[in-house]
């Protein structure tokens, strides 16, 4: 089955620098990418994701990028400010031809300082 | 639009006892998931139902976890009996696919299940 590995599991930055968060993923049949935010006791949302026909995608202060070749992925997140510190977690998906089963990385927990 | 609604959002039981979750998707969600997420952990999906059938369930712990989705609609999820490496926060989610058929998973508060 799919595996996906996250890093750094911790990332601390000062606000207004920039964060970068990194997986890779096993199964190169695996066509979605999303990223989910996950603040302390509450559900994850969805902040951007990414198909595997495109090798970016930006959203205002955040972008993700895919390398379908070295089968890695990573979310760029700009100008942090404060309310960016959260735990973020990357997926894996074939998408609906796998029934769109979700496997995630193991979070990173982002903290921006004052 | 509704999110999706789960219950109750913690429990406290002792292991060996039983317990249920009970979640209500999104109103439309064809698609229906169970995540177990220990702490530190990302979510691991459990089961994924497909309306009222069963698409996944490899990695349901089915000598103790069961779900069902009879209805097609909202769904349960037990176990019994329960173990202290259960105590996790349970997630449901639900999702129905877009005009170029991605499915967007929107998951639910959770249930915060603590096992003594």
């Amino acid at each position: 089955g799919e595996n996906v590995e996250q890093h750094p599991s911790t990332l601390s930055v000062q606000e207004g620098d920039s964060a970068v968060i990194k997986c890779t993923y096993s199964d190169s049949a695996s066509n979605y990418f999303p990223w989910y935010k996950q603040e302390l006791g509450k559900r994850p949302q969805l902040i951007i994701d990414i198909r595997s026909n495109v090798g970016e995608k930006k959203d205002q202060r955040i972008a993700v990028t895919l390398n379908k070749t070295a089968k890695h992925f990573s979310l760029h997140i700009t100008e942090t400010q404060p309310e960016d510190s959260a735990v973020y977690f990357c997926a894996a998906s074939r998408g609906t031809g796998g029934g769109n089963k979700l496997t995630f990385g193991t979070g990173t927990q982002l903290k921006v300082e004052l | 639009e509704a999110g999706v609604a789960q219950s109750p959002r913690y429990k406290i039981i002792e292991k060996r006892q039983s317990v249920a979750f009970w979640c209500n998707p999104i109103s439309g969600h064809a698609t229906l998931y169970w995540y177990q997420q220990i702490l530190g952990q990302g979510p691991k999906l459990l089961i994924q139902f497909q309306n009222n059938g069963v698409v996944d369930d490899s990695q349901l712990p089915k000598d103790r976890f069961s779900a069902e989705r009879l209805k097609g609609v909202d769904s349960t999820l037990k176990i019994q009996p329960a173990k202290l490496e259960d105590s996790a926060v349970y997630l449901c989610a639900s999702s129905s696919p877009d005009r170029m058929n991605t499915q967007y998973q929107y998951f639910g508060p959770g249930t915060r299940l603590l096992v003594l």
